[in-house]
């Protein structure tokens, strides 16, 4: 598969800050995904991005698609213990599959 | 909303042994895939399919076979268990990009 940059690859976070993470390909993709994961669990869809300059909210999230189609970022605005968790990227470049970034783990800062 | 279960979310065998991962989602989604997961690599795909009895070749599937006779169905087959595939397995549906992940399950090969 096309290799994704994701970083950072862990951040610690206390409640009330914002966040901020990306992705970066060499590949151009048509589909940006940001996924979350919890302990245990799958992962969840967050956001999707279909198109260069989109900008997408989904409550506290924002992601949006790079212009050149080579990299995407999402933020969390106002972070609440709940958003630890294991973020993934993934670009879609032809058919139905996915390009995984290797996860940004967000933990809460003791 | 999508719903896709996998049949163990713990399993314990020994090498040699051949293991079943069963998937079912109940969406009528064409696609399914199987991913592992490991610490820093994120998810890389070992199989997947467009259609019932159709199969391709992921990233690594090296050791795995798959097979779906029903739309719903998607099963991830360890011929002979080996330690280095003791992971996460996660399954995947979709209609078009967007993936929808089962909560996975945890496999360890002693």
């Amino acid at each position: 598969g096309q290799q994704l940059n994701q970083s950072p690859q862990s951040m610690f976070i206390q409640e009330g800050e914002d966040v901020s993470m990306n992705c970066t390909s060499s590949s151009i993709f048509n589909t940006w995904l940001w996924y979350k994961q919890d302990p245990g669990e799958g992962p969840v869809l967050l956001i999707a991005l279909y198109k260069a300059g989109e900008l997408t909210s989904n409550g506290r999230l924002t992601a949006q698609f790079g212009i050149t189609r080579k990299d995407s970022f999402l933020n969390i605005s106002a972070s609440i213990p709940s958003d630890v968790g294991i973020y993934f990227c993934a670009g879609q470049l032809h058919d139905y599959k996915l390009s995984f970034g290797a996860g940004t783990t967000v933990t809460v800062r003791a | 909303d999508v719903k896709v279960t996998q049949s163990s979310r713990y399993l314990v065998k020994r090498t040699g042994e051949k293991v079943f991962l069963e998937c079912v989602q109940d969406m009528d989604h064409e696609n399914m895939f199987w991913y592992r997961q490991d610490p820093g690599l994120g998810l890389r795909l070992i199989y997947f399919s467009y259609d019932v009895k159709m199969k391709e070749k992921g990233d690594i599937p090296e050791g795995y076979s798959v097979s779906r006779e029903k739309k719903e169905r998607f099963s991830l087959i360890l011929e002979s268990a080996s330690t280095n595939q003791t992971s996460m397995y996660l399954c995947a549906s979709s209609e078009t990009y967007t993936q929808y992940f089962g909560p996975g399950t945890r496999l360890t090969v002693l």
